[in-house]
């Protein structure tokens, strides 16, 4: 079945640990976006890739890192969690180049807790 | 003030009721996104539009960008409708950043 596949589902992990969520797809969608999001607050993207090989930052980018070595995935890092990165993460895709011509396809997202 | 506004946060329907969730932003957008997330997490992207109506089943979507308004409506609502309903635009001013609702949460009791 056609879309977007991230793994953990879920995860605890201790503080200052690195952790990487992965995400990939398989509908040779161009962009590519992670967020997070928590209680009483919107969706905000932490980083996107506008296609293969570009990545930027989103809104909330500290404490994170992306690369899009190829179409098809998009991985997260958090190189020393913190207990403020506990939250949902969800990896998205879209058709066009550049965000948010065409509708967002989401994955299922990653229920992250760092203790 | 956010520049993404939804209301109702919540609403709780009988069923077969007519629904209306708003929403109201702050800023020229190029495009806006209802999208709905279902009780186990999932995001399902629902409609984009920039101008006009759209329907899809009983789903129907409508914005009137002098207003900065879109309305979402779901006919003859089912308890399969119960979900947190999303708003989501994108600013005109050329940048990457896709602003979100905090969302409206539909309960529809049989």
């Amino acid at each position: 079945i056609a879309g977007i596949t991230q793994a953990p589902t879920s995860q605890i992990l201790a503080a200052g640990r690195r952790m990487t969520l992965r995400c990939t797809q398989d509908m040779r969608h161009n962009a590519m976006y992670w967020y997070r999001q928590d209680l009483g607050l919107g969706l905000r993207l932490i980083h996107y890739s506008n296609t293969a090989g570009t990545t930027g930052k989103g809104e909330v980018p500290d404490g994170y890192s992306v690369s899009r070595a190829n179409t098809d995935d998009f991985p997260l890092t958090l190189a020393s969690a913190v207990p403020s990165q506990t939250s949902v993460y969800f990896c998205a895709s879209s058709e066009g180049q550049g965000a948010y011509n065409s509708p967002l396809h989401f994955g299922n997202g990653t229920r992250l807790t760092v203790t | 003030k956010n520049e993404v506004e939804q209301s109702p946060q919540n609403l709780t329907a009988q069923e077969g009721e007519f629904i209306t969730i708003n929403c109201s932003y702050s800023v020229g957008i190029s495009a806006l996104h209802w999208l709905q997330q279902h009780p186990g997490g999932g995001i399902v992207s629902l409609f984009m539009l920039s101008s006009g109506k759209k329907k899809h089943g009983r789903l129907i979507a409508t914005i009137n960008i002098q207003e900065k308004h879109s309305s979402l409506h779901i006919t003859a609502s089912h308890p399969r409708d119960s979900a947190v309903y999303i708003c989501a635009v994108r600013s005109n001013f050329g940048n990457e950043k896709l602003t979100f609702g905090t969302g409206t949460r539909l309960t529809i009791i049989p």
